[in-house]
């Protein structure tokens, strides 16, 4: 079965610094893989979203992730962290394609610091 | 175009009562799917319709149960609450498949159990 795993429940960094969100997947067949983040009292929004048509995918608010399939990987990045980015972070994997089923990793907190 | 609308916001009831939660979705989007977010288990998928019909269930009691009309509004229903049942319930919808239509999510109905 898909499932996912994100390393560090919490990461801190300054602003300006990068930002690196850790996650690791599990899957039997070419996995759909999605990142996530949540502000307070919120519901999540997409980030960026890996569909198999490049191992380079860019998303929203200056965020990217690379596709690894040999370290099983999709760790996610920022040059340079702001202070709006404080949220909470999760990566997800499509458990069948024909649906909209997304089982989440338990999320990682990134708190930014001045 | 209007996001996923969770109502309400908070609830408080107590052990034993029973709760209904309302999502509508974005206009057009046929699927609607529930999650269960808890500080301890994370994110947890309940089910997912698609046009009135419930395609996919997770690993949840007979307690917890869903319906999808057919203006694709969704209402999930716990019965018989515990301590437990307290989390914060979203909804998420998209046209069909995340691949090509992302899941939008609410901001969640906040339930708390006393």
């Amino acid at each position: 079965a898909q499932s996912v795993t994100q390393l560090g429940s919490h990461v801190s960094v300054s602003e300006g610094a990068l930002v690196l969100l850790r996650c690791n997947y599990s899957s039997s067949v070419p996995p759909y893989l999605f990142w996530y983040v949540q502000y307070p009292n919120q519901g999540l929004q997409l980030l960026l979203k890996y569909t198999s048509a490049a191992t380079l995918v860019k998303g929203i608010n200056g965020f990217e992730a690379e596709f690894k399939k040999s370290e099983t990987s999709f760790h996610l990045t920022k040059p340079s962290a702001h202070m709006s980015d404080a949220a909470e972070y999760f990566c997800a994997v499509l458990l069948n394609s024909g649906y909209s089923t997304l089982t989440f990793g338990k999320g990682t907190m990134l708190l930014v610091s001045p | 175009k209007a996001g996923v609308t969770q109502t309400p916001r908070y609830l408080i009831k107590t052990r034993g009562q029973q709760v209904t939660l309302s999502c509508s979705p974005i206009s057009g989007h046929r699927s609607v799917s529930w999650y269960q977010q808890t500080p301890g288990q994370g994110l947890q998928f309940l089910f997912e319709y698609f046009s009135e019909t419930q395609r996919n269930k997770g690993n949840f009691p007979g307690r917890f149960s869903g319906r999808q009309f057919s203006n694709s509004r969704s209402e999930m229903n716990v019965s018989t609450l515990e301590l437990g049942d307290s989390a914060l319930y979203l909804c998420a919808s998209s046209l069909g498949s995340v691949i090509n239509s992302p899941l939008h999510f609410g901001n969640g109905t906040r339930l708390t159990v006393t």
